[in-house]
C-alpha cells in the first residue's frame, strides 16, 4: 500500500488565485513526480524531482507552475494564477529511481477552479 | 519522442469472458520498460505488472502481459473477467533515468 501523503484532498480557488498543494513521498524515495489527471482521465506529466533537483518538466509547468522538493519538507506544486482548465486531480508519485522502479501514487489533490 | 497508444477507450464485457486490453508503444530506445497500472474508482493508480524482457510472460493477480519488441506491444490479458476488475487501466513506458509516459487509459467495465 502506498504511503505517499497529499494535502489538501480538495482545493477550491477562483480564477487568478494561487493554488498550492503538497506531497510527502514514501520514506526513502528520492524521486517525486507530479501528474495532472483531467476529467477524461488522461494523465499529463508535469514535473519530476530527484531529491531537490528538477529532472524534467513540461513547458506549461515551467511557465505557470512553481514546484519544489526542499530537503526535510514536503514537496509542493503551486499554480501561480489558476485557470478554469486547471481543474483536475493532481497526483503525486514517488519511487526509488526513475525508469524501472514502481511509482507509488498518493490519493491526489482535486482542484476546482471556479 | 516516446509515446504509448491504447486503442480502446472503453471495453465492456460480461463476467467470465476473457480480457484483452491493447497497448503499443513508440520509443527510440532499445530497452524500454513497460508497465500496466490499474486505477479503481476514487482510488489512486497502482502498479499491476511490469516487464523489460522481450518475449517473457509476466503475471500478477490473474493478469498477464508479454512484451514483444518486434511489434512494440504489451497487451494485457486475463482468462476470465471478474466484476472487481472494473477499473481504468493504463499502459506506460519508461527508459532508465527517464520519466514514465502513460497511455490515455482503457476503462474496463465488467457486467454480470
Amino acid at each position: 500500500n502506498s504511503k505517499v501523503i497529499q494535502t489538501p484532498r480538495y482545493l477550491v480557488k477562483g480564477q487568478g488565485q494561487k493554488a498550492k498543494m503538497r506531497c510527502i513521498p514514501e520514506k526513502g524515495h528520492p524521486v517525486v513526480f507530479w501528474y495532472q489527471q483531467n476529467k477524461n482521465n488522461e494523465f499529463k506529466f508535469l514535473i519530476n524531482f530527484q531529491n531537490q533537483e528538477v529532472l524534467q518538466q513540461i513547458d506549461m509547468t515551467e511557465k505557470r507552475f512553481s514546484a519544489e522538493c526542499p530537503s526535510n519538507s514536503p514537496c509542493s506544486l503551486e499554480i501561480q494564477s489558476s485557470e478554469a482548465g486547471d481543474s483536475a486531480l493532481y497526483l503525486c508519485a514517488s519511487s526509488l529511481r526513475t525508469g524501472w522502479d514502481t511509482q507509488y501514487f498518493g490519493p491526489g489533490t482535486r482542484l476546482l477552479v471556479l | 519522442g516516446d509515446s504509448v497508444t491504447q486503442t480502446e477507450g472503453l471495453v465492456t464485457l460480461t463476467e467470465g469472458l476473457p480480457v484483452m486490453l491493447n497497448c503499443t508503444y513508440q520509443t527510440i530506445y532499445s530497452n524500454p520498460f513497460l508497465f500496466w497500472y490499474v486505477q479503481h474508482l476514487n482510488e489512486s493508480p497502482r502498479l499491476l505488472l511490469k516487464s523489460f524482457t522481450d518475449n517473457k510472460r509476466t503475471e500478477h493477480q490473474g493478469f498477464h502481459a508479454t512484451l514483444h519488441k518486434s511489434s512494440s506491444s504489451f497487451h494485457l490479458q486475463k482468462s476470465s473477467a471478474q466484476l472487481s476488475d472494473s477499473a481504468l487501466y493504463y499502459c506506460a513506458l519508461s527508459e532508465v533515468n527517464n520519466r514514465i509516459f502513460f497511455g490515455d487509459g482503457t476503462q474496463l467495465v465488467v457486467k454480470p
